[in-house]
C-alpha cells in the first residue's frame, strides 16, 4: 500500500520568498507518479507538477520545481517567488505502478500556506 | 480544451434523504473517472473510479454507490444518507491511459 506523509499541516512565507513543501512517500512500487495540487479556498483542485520515478531531472514549472530524492523517498515542492495567490492547501499525491487501467491517487493531509506581505 | 462540470455546487440534506450528484466532461471521450471525498481538514479519499461505461470500482465500503450511464458522465448515489457522508465531494478525470487528474469544482453536502 502507498502512503504520502505532509508534516507541516502550516506554513508561512513572505511575499516574494522561496518556500518548501514537505512531502515523503512509502511504496513498494519500483515505478511509480508524484503529483502536487493546490486547493484555494473555492475547493478546486488544481494540478501544478508531476514527477516520474524513473525521471532524473527534477519536474519544474514557471515557478514550481519538485525537489525529487528518490533514495529518501521525498518529493517536496519548492515555490519561488510567492505571492498572495499562492495562499492555498497544498496537496502531495502519488500513483502506484499502473494496473487494470486504473489511476488510483493517494493524497498526503496537506500543507496550509499562507504569504504574508 | 477538456473542462468538467459538477452540481449542484451545495447540498443540505436531512439524514435518510437520497441523494444524487452528477460530473460530466467535455471536450475528450473514454476519459477515466473519479470520485473523491474529502472531510473537514483533510486530505482526498478515493471513493470510486471507472475506465468506461458502466465498468465501476469501489475503493471503500460505504453507504455510497456510482454509474456511469454515458461515456462522459458519472454519478455518485446514495440511497439513505447518513451524518458521516457529509464533506466535500470532487469528481476527477484523466486521459487513458492515466496521467494526471483534473478535477471539477466539488459538491458541499451537508447532512443533518
Amino acid at each position: 500500500a502507498q502512503k504520502i506523509t505532509q508534516t507541516q499541516p502550516g506554513m508561512f512565507v513572505q511575499e516574494k520568498e522561496a518556500v518548501t513543501l514537505d512531502c515523503t512517500y512509502d511504496t513498494s512500487d519500483q515505478s511509480y507518479g508524484l503529483f502536487w495540487y493546490k486547493q484555494p479556498s473555492s475547493g478546486e483542485m488544481i494540478f501544478l507538477i508531476y514527477q516520474g520515478s524513473y525521471d532524473e531531472q527534477n519536474a519544474t514549472e514557471g515557478r514550481y520545481s519538485l525537489n525529487f530524492q528518490k533514495a529518501r523517498k521525498s518529493a517536496n515542492l519548492v515555490i519561488s517567488a510567492s505571492q498572495l495567490g499562492d495562499s492555498a492547501m497544498y496537496f502531495c499525491a502519488m500513483r502506484p505502478d499502473l494496473t487494470g487501467g486504473g489511476n488510483k491517487l493517494t493524497f498526503g493531509t496537506g500543507t496550509q500556506l499562507k504569504v504574508e506581505l | 480544451s477538456q473542462t468538467i462540470h459538477q452540481w449542484p455546487a451545495t447540498l443540505v440534506q436531512p439524514v435518510g434523504s437520497p441523494l444524487s450528484l452528477e460530473c460530466t466532461v467535455e471536450g475528450t471521450s473514454n476519459p477515466n473517472l473519479y470520485w473523491y471525498r474529502q472531510a473537514a481538514g483533510r486530505g482526498l479519499q478515493l471513493l470510486f473510479y471507472s475506465v468506461g461505461i458502466g465498468q465501476i470500482s469501489s475503493e471503500v465500503p460505504q453507504n455510497l454507490s456510482a454509474s456511469r450511464p454515458q461515456d462522459r458522465q458519472f454519478i455518485l448515489s446514495s440511497k439513505k444518507l447518513l451524518l458521516s457522508d457529509s464533506g466535500f465531494y470532487l469528481c476527477a478525470w484523466s486521459w487513458h491511459p492515466p496521467t494526471e487528474q483534473f478535477f471539477g469544482p466539488g459538491t458541499r453536502l451537508t447532512v443533518l
